[in-house]
């Protein structure tokens, strides 16, 4: 079973600050996805990459393959960002069900 | 389009009362999940079909059972209710394996 850690599991930020959530994982992996899960409980994908990084808006996303390990940034945070943001990689050998496996989130609350 | 529908999207039981929750995504998407997400844990994978026609179990899938009505409709039965079956249920859909999954809005269930 691929393993899905997640750091720190909550997090407090002034608006304006950056922040990062990281996300470890135990075995190789195709792609790692990230999810926003909001106040209201909707959850949306917000990335998926393989390697490199990826840009919206002011989240960015990183993946070293290698170390197997992701961030998601977020330059300027604003209250809106408050949410849980979640990783999540697909079992080992690729998963040929298409399903993913989930971190337990990181908590994001940013004050005014 | 709607994207992933579910109902209902609260809902309380009785200890051994059955109930099905009910899923439709407008994507044309063939695989289809379902997802019980539970204080402090990540989201864990219930049932899934690979395409109509198809269903496997899960990570965690005793007390469930589920149906692939068509392309369109995935539902999960529950038929005797147990407090441990208190959670919230995702649905989710993919048009290919290991793209981004679509979630729907979830169902609050509780089992008394």
């Amino acid at each position: 079973k691929n393993e899905v850690e997640q750091s720190p599991q909550n997090l407090t930020a002034q608006e304006g600050e950056f922040i990062t959530i990281n996300c470890s994982y135990s075995v190789g992996i195709s792609a790692l996805h990230w999810l926003q899960q909001h106040p209201g409980g909707g959850i949306v994908s917000l990335f998926m990459l393989s390697s490199g990084k990826k840009k919206h808006g002011r989240l960015i996303a990183t993946i070293n393959i290698q170390e197997k390990h992701s961030s998601l940034h977020i330059t300027a945070s604003h209250p809106r960002d408050s949410a849980v943001y979640i990783c999540a990689v697909p079992p080992p050998h690729g998963g040929s069900q298409g399903n993913l496996i989930f971190g337990k989130g990181t908590k994001l609350s940013v004050k005014p | 389009n709607a994207g992933v529908t579910q109902t209902p999207k609260f809902q309380v039981l009785k200890t051994g009362q059955s109930m099905t929750l009910q899923c439709a995504q407008d994507m044309n998407h063939n695989s289809m999940y379902w997802y019980r997400q539970d204080p402090g844990m990540g989201l864990r994978l219930i049932y899934y079909s690979a395409s109509e026609g198809t269903t496997d179990k899960g990570e965690v899938p005793n007390g469930y059972n589920v149906s692939r009505l068509n392309k369109r409709e995935f539902s999960l039965r529950l038929e005797s209710a147990a407090p441990s079956q208190t959670s919230v249920y995702f649905c989710a859909s993919t048009g290919t394996v290991g793209n981004t999954q679509y979630f729907g809005p979830g169902t609050r269930l509780t089992v008394l």
